[in-house]
């Protein structure tokens, strides 16, 4: 069995704040995919990034990065320099190779409000 | 780019009715999800799709059923929609490839815009 826990249900930053939205998840796999999905207003969930198992290289790409630790099962999401535009509901997302799970299970997601 | 299309934003039923949501895509692939949202539960699947004619329960079935006769559509049937399904339905498609675990777990699903359903 597998579950990603998103603790903070709603975060409110002031633009230009940098925040951290965490993810913790769990499975007993050893080899597995992580994904963060970005859902705006309008819906769309947005893919971000996927990092596997093997790899626990920290990703930077522009004012977006991920800090992946395998040793506390978690895969968090730090925005630098926060803008509005940042505002949305954020999913952490976990695929394993269980073939009997073909799809992601998602976390409950982590509301993210920048104001002005 | 890929492009998931949903064919309702909105969508207001009255319970007993049958609800059919419909799903396209059109990069080709295989797979074929449909999830729910509800606050504080995340997403959740519904069923999922791997092939044509081809369907696998997920994680909340009841109440629901699919339908995949084009590799392109997949639908969702609401047999006798009830209020407890007021919901924001989420369809997605993501490649399958021949070869390894690793490669088919390591695909991102692309995702429709939604459909806000209300039962009243």
């Amino acid at each position: 069995a597998q579950k990603v826990t998103q603790a903070q249900t709603e975060i409110s930053v002031v633009e230009k704040e940098d925040v951290t939205l965490d993810c913790v998840y769990e499975t007993r796999d050893t080899t597995y995919y992580l994904f963060w999905y970005k859902q705006p207003p309008s819906g769309e969930l947005v893919f971000l990034i996927r990092r596997n198992s093997f790899d626990e290289q920290n990703e930077i790409s522009g004012r977006y990065s991920w800090n992946f630790q395998k040793s506390t099962s978690s895969f968090n999401f730090t925005i630098t320099a926060s803008q509005v535009v940042d505002s949305a509901v954020y999913f952490c997302a976990l695929r394993t190779l269980d073939t009997g799970r073909r799809a992601l299970t998602f976390g409950s997601g982590t509301r993210l409000q920048v104001q002005p | 780019d890929v492009k998931v299309t949903q064919s309702s934003r909105y969508l207001v039923k009255r319970t007993g009715e049958k609800v059919f949501l419909e799903c396209v895509q059109d990069m080709d692939h295989e797979n074929m999800f449909w999830y729910r949202q509800d606050p504080g539960l995340g997403l959740r699947l519904i069923y999922f799709s791997y092939d044509v004619k081809m369907k696998e329960k997920g994680d909340i079935p009841e109440g629901y059923s699919v339908s995949r006769e084009k590799k392109e559509r997949f639908s969702l049937i609401l047999e006798s929609a009830s209020t407890n399904q007021t919901s924001m339905y989420l369809c997605a498609s993501s490649l399958r490839l021949a070869g390894t675990g690793l490669v088919f777990a390591s695909y991102e699903q692309y995702f429709g815009p939604g459909t806000r359903l209300t039962v009243t």
